[in-house]
């Protein structure tokens, strides 16, 4: 079974600074799919950024990108110039490309403070 | 606008008595299913649904029963609820490997 780790229970970061978000997960599938979910404290679950197993280039949208470091199995989050909105859980979630369930496998999540 | 709806958004119930959490999309989506998020575990499915009349276990389904008798419906139902069945609940479609949408989740309180 596929588990996605996330070590970092909590991060903070100052208005402006760049923040990495660490990921690993584990599966012996060879295509999949990453992703990185926002969560407010509104509770909606808000895509951030998916990434491609099979695509080496690593996902950018906007201030966010990931580093994806397949051998590794790794896949963290860089969010730069940080903003006041940027607070908020963070989920890192693997899906397999095998179909089925469409199952989404999460991390336990990391709680971002952004400070003025 | 596409959609997952899900109600109600909060639910406070006694132990024991039976409820319903609907659960509906708009978007004509194959795959629908239901997680659990709780403090600490991020979030875990419950059950899944591939297409009318078909559904599986995910992996915390023991209290839960779902339905799928029309493509846009999937309630989650507990018959007898518990007090660790507190949880914040997401309902969630898909066509296959597509995006994932999710629903603005109810938070159930068991007493």
């Amino acid at each position: 079974a596929q588990t996605v780790t996330q070590s970092q229970p909590e991060m903070s970061v100052q208005e402006a600074e760049t923040v990495t978000l660490s990921c690993t997960y584990d599966t012996s599938e060879s295509d999949y799919y990453l992703f990185w979910y926002k969560q407010p404290p509104s509770r909606q679950m808000i895509l951030v950024i998916r990434q491609e197993a099979y695509k080496q280039q690593n996902a950018t949208e906007n201030r966010f990108s990931v580093n994806f470091q397949k051998a590794a199995k790794s896949f963290s989050l860089k969010i730069s110039d940080s903003q006041l909105g940027d607070a908020a859980m963070y989920f890192c979630a693997y899906r397999s490309a095998q179909g089925g369930s469409e199952k989404l496998v999460f991390g336990k999540g990391t709680k971002l403070t952004v400070n003025p | 606008e596409a959609q997952v709806t899900q109600n109600p958004r909060y639910l406070i119930t006694v132990t024991g008595k039976k409820l319903t959490v609907t659960c509906s999309q708009n978007m004509n989506h194959e795959y629908m299913s239901w997680y659990r998020q709780d403090p600490g575990l991020g979030l875990r499915q419950i059950y899944y649904s591939m297409n009318v009349e078909v559904t599986d276990k995910g992996d915390v389904p023991e209290g839960y029963k779902v339905s799928r008798k029309e493509k846009r419906n999937f309630p989650l139902i507990l018959e007898s609820p518990s007090p660790n069945q507190t949880s914040l609940y997401f309902c969630a479609s898909s066509l296959s490997q597509g995006r994932t949408f999710f629903g603005q989740g109810t938070r159930l309180t068991v007493v």
